[in-house]
């Protein structure tokens, strides 16, 4: 059973070029959230999403970063013309059923971004 | 809205010492309370959890108590190794009407031999 998986593990790009990391959940798992992590710093929120819809996307910045999960296919964080403040890991973890007692996010390996 | 305080880090220890991280959280309702460890390099992954008052979640000589009355969930071990050198995240479930679990900002751990 394989658990959620993300790629690319580590991402380089330049100052302006776009950054395209993706999330597989978990077999069974429709509820995919998004998150940042900087050095020495906690685990930021950025987006939660169901298939083919953004149920909450209050913690993404409002210009050059989207997100989507489509029927089909893996969940894409993708974020244009990137700045160097946008290094950083981003994490992606999946659920079954976010309103129940007790339920787990389980997370991927996550995608480390540098930008040069 | 919920939030979670854990004590900053990093803490220190050597091989076998006791271990506390101190969590408390505001929360509206009865959420379920986590602890997730994070391993260099890594994502994070579930460490033990609680979901009522009182209720203790316990995994590998950890254990955190779900405290109504003082709204804590202390991690805890009697005798720490050089492999749990990690960072610990305190988390509540999702509740009051969001989808969103709180995290903390996470306690870094090391262990010396």
């Amino acid at each position: 059973n394989a658990g959620v998986m993300q790629n690319p593990r580590h991402l380089v790009r330049r100052r302006g070029q776009e950054a395209r990391l993706r999330c597989s959940p978990m077999k069974g798992h429709s509820h995919v959230y998004w998150y940042r992590q900087l050095p020495e710093e906690g685990l930021k929120f950025m987006v939660y999403l169901q298939k083919e819809n953004i149920i909450d996307e209050s913690g993404m910045p409002k210009e050059r970063f989207s997100a989507e999960f489509p029927k089909e296919g893996p969940s894409i964080l993708r974020i244009q013309q990137v700045v160097r403040g946008d290094s950083a890991a981003y994490f992606c973890a999946s659920s079954q059923s976010p309103a129940s007692p007790g339920e787990t996010q389980y997370f991927g390996p996550g995608t480390r971004l540098l930008v040069l | 809205g919920n939030s979670v305080t854990q004590m900053e880090g990093p803490v220190t220890l050597s091989e076998e010492a006791f271990l506390t991280i101190n969590c408390t959280y505001t929360a509206t309702g009865y959420p379920s309370l986590f602890w997730y460890v994070q391993y260099p390099g890594e994502g994070l992954q579930l460490l033990l959890k609680a979901t009522k008052a009182d209720d203790k979640g316990s995994n590998k000589g950890f254990e955190a108590t779900y405290r109504k009355e003082t709204t804590s969930f202390h991690l805890e071990k009697g005798s720490v190794q050089v492999s749990d050198s990690a960072v610990y995240f305190c988390a509540l479930g999702p509740g009051g009407g969001s989808y969103i679990p709180t995290f903390g900002r996470g306690t870094s751990l090391i262990v010396h031999p």
